[in-house]
């Protein structure tokens, strides 16, 4: 299967800063997401993005198809954008998840 | 979560019982699927449904059973529980996106 590969592992950040969050897979593929996984464990879908760029609110995500990587971009951190943010690739049916950044925003 | 239930939220089972996880959605989607989260891993795909009276091997299939004689109804069973099927699992469907339910977290002793 695809391997996927996120970093940093963890991110601690002011509130107010900026960030950026990577996805490296190891195939080509035709389906990328993000997720967020809030502190209570709740899982939202950010972006379907398997390639160009996308923009929501302060959140933006841009896929390289070509070069088999994704970043997601947060500007502005605020503490509710703490948890797990996760990217997943590959068939709909067989998406593959990534380990995950930790992010926490301070107050 | 976007209809999507999960029962029981929490469940301890000794090793060897048997139990099943009940994901109920009311959006009328025709995939369903179960996943399991680990600490420090992201989702891991167990098995999926396309649709009523279908379903499908996922990533880490073993130890495990699913059905979906309803269509809004997708479950999933342990029939010999063992402490590596300690984990938080998750049902999703799948619409224009994937909508997760809350998770049920289960641990086996």
């Amino acid at each position: 299967g695809i391997q996927v590969e996120q970093s940093p592992p963890d991110l601690i950040l002011q509130e107010g800063a900026n960030s950026t969050l990577r996805c490296n897979f190891s195939d080509s593929v035709n389906n990328l997401q993000w997720f967020h996984q809030n502190p209570w464990g709740q899982l939202i879908n950010l972006f379907y993005i398997p390639s160009g760029t996308k923009q929501n609110g302060r959140l933006s995500a841009t896929t390289v198809a070509t070069e088999r990587y994704s970043l997601l971009y947060i500007s502005s951190s605020q503490t509710t954008d703490s948890g797990v943010y996760f990217c997943a690739v590959g068939p709909i049916n067989d998406m593959r998840f990534g380990a995950g950044t930790r992010l926490t925003v301070k107050p | 979560n976007a209809g999507v239930t999960q029962t029981p939220k929490f469940r301890v089972l000794k090793t060897g019982q048997s139990m099943t996880l009940l994901c109920a959605q009311d959006m009328n989607h025709e995939y369903m699927y179960w996943y399991r989260q680990d600490p420090g891993m992201g989702l891991r795909l167990i098995h999926y449904s396309v649709g009523e009276g279908t379903t499908a091997k996922g990533e880490v299939p073993d130890g495990y059973n699913v059905s979906r004689l309803k269509k809004q109804n997708f479950l999933l069973g342990l029939e010999s529980a063992a402490p590596s099927q300690t984990s938080v699992y998750f049902c999703a469907i799948r619409g224009d996106t994937q909508y997760f339910g809350p998770g049920t977290r289960l641990t086996v002793l």
